[in-house]
């Protein structure tokens, strides 16, 4: 029990539909974040979020549409994904600049 | 940029050896944080260890121990008495700060088997 939980763990979705990947930390942590890991890549930043502001965007594509409402939960919206989006998603929280705990990702397919 | 570099694509250790995964890294900030992150095979990653740049002696906890070597830019990861669950993917990375908080680049990883 890590204290991150994400949810769905595995989805599979076609290119034309609207899905949400949903991650709560119960740490008590300000920063939330959204990672991608794709096969044999590093894992790459997508999103930051501190005290619910966006502080990073790495050049994510517009497909892609994180939310916080608030320090304990970060959502990301996906909508016309493309089959090379297909990874596993991670969400990572920290207290500051301390080390970040992450959940346990959500595998994602788009057919 | 800073980059962190894994070699060992691959490793086998037997069951109640020691075991070091090697970690280089590429920096030109004074002040840095190097950790070391474990992912089983169902994902998650779970926070292992960290040493920080002015930290004067090696990190430990456990069974892990940093090998920390500044002047060489490495941080080599010792798993002492390996066990069957240490078998996993693991993670070195680096802290680059962002504002307030932290941007972690990792290596790409080592795939540690640990053989009975």
């Amino acid at each position: 029990e890590t204290g991150v939980t994400q949810t769905p763990r595995h989805l599979v979705m076609g290119m034309t539909n609207k899905k949400s990947l949903k991650c709560e930390q119960h740490l008590g942590h300000n920063a939330m974040y959204w990672y991608k890991q794709s096969a044999k890549k590093p894992l790459e930043l997508m999103f930051v979020y501190n005290f619910k502001e966006q502080t990073e965007n790495n050049s994510v594509p517009s497909r892609f549409s994180p939310e916080c409402p608030n320090s304990s939960h970060l959502f990301l919206h996906l909508h016309t994904l493309q089959p090379e989006d297909s990874a596993l998603y991670l969400c990572a929280s920290s207290q500051s600049r301390n080390e970040q705990f992450f959940g346990p990702g959500t595998r994602l397919t788009v057919l | 940029a800073q980059k962190i570099t894994q070699t060992q694509p691959g490793m086998f250790v037997q069951e109640k050896e020691a075991v070091t995964l090697d970690c280089t890294y590429d920096t030109s900030d004074q002040s840095y944080g190097l950790f070391w992150y474990k992912q089983p095979s169902s994902g998650e990653m779970i926070f292992l260890i960290y040493q920080g740049s002015y930290d004067e002696q090696n990190a430990t906890e456990g069974r892990y121990s940093l090998n920390f070597q500044k002047a060489r830019k490495s941080a080599n990861l010792v798993i002492s008495a390996s066990q069957l669950g240490d078998s996993a993917m693991y993670f070195c990375a680096m802290r680059e700060r962002l504002g307030a908080t932290n941007k972690l680049i990792f290596g790409t990883g080592t795939l540690l088997a640990v053989q009975p």
